[in-house]
């Protein structure tokens, strides 16, 4: 079954630091999801990315964030600059385009990148 | 994005059907009912989604009220497996590409 892959699985880093998260989405998928979870708390939606820009983002997703679609497989979120409140796992998720009852119209997450800001 | 409700918490025998209700009265005619689930602290994975019809795939059944105010997950053999958060969504096709993640409900499926 085809998966969201995301790398990587576990990053441990210094406030201020640049962080670049990664992920390879289901190859035919064209709309492309970053969301979060602080331990313990909800699933959050940051950004959704579709024809190479940005289609919706949240009140989390501010300057510090960007996300990229560097190539044809790869697609990436930076956090240019770490606080303590930016640990969290972070889940990638991308979708096909198709109606609703064709099963193409939902959303396959990674398995997650754990993010450790020290 | 209609609000929904759901019990925080749920208990099931393995073997038994696990019946997960979800309010959503406030639920408009464009919104569809998706459920997901989260196993421990991996990705949401999705199960299943529907209009106002009854919906079943591989995975589970999803039961909608004729007013469409409530649903019901039925995953009808629990597994240890299946022990996980279950998470009733509610969002329309067109206003929005995002999904809303609520709490959930824990089910805690035993021997």
């Amino acid at each position: 079954e085809p998966e969201v892959t995301q790398t990587p699985s576990h990053q441990v880093t210094q406030m201020g630091q640049e962080v670049i998260l990664r992920c390879v989405p289901i190859s035919n998928h064209l709309y492309f999801y970053w969301y979060r979870q602080i331990l313990g708390q909800k699933v959050e939606f940051l950004v959704s990315f579709y024809n190479n820009e940005i289609s919706e983002k949240s009140e989390i997703f501010d300057d510090q964030f960007s996300v990229e679609r560097p190539d044809g497989s790869n697609f990436t979120l930076k956090i240019r600059s770490t606080k303590l409140e930016d640990s969290a796992m972070y889940f990638c998720a991308s979708r096909g385009q198709g109606q609703a009852y064709s099963g193409a119209n939902v959303l396959t997450f990674g398995a997650g990148s754990r993010l450790t800001v020290l | 994005d209609a609000k929904t409700t759901q019990p925080t918490s749920m208990d099931c025998a393995e073997g038994r059907a696990a019946n997960l209700p979800c309010n959503h009265s406030t639920i408009s005619g464009n919104e569809y009912v998706y459920w997901y689930r989260q196993i421990h602290s991996q990705g949401p994975q999705y199960i299943i989604h529907g209009l106002k019809n009854n919906e079943t795939n591989e995975m589970a059944s999803l039961i909608i009220t004729e007013d469409r105010k409530s649903s019901t997950l039925i995953l009808p053999h629990a597994t240890l497996r299946d022990t996980a958060v279950y998470y009733c969504i509610v969002r329309g096709l067109y206003n929005t590409d995002k999904l809303i993640f609520g709490t959930g409900t824990r089910l805690q499926v035993f021997p």
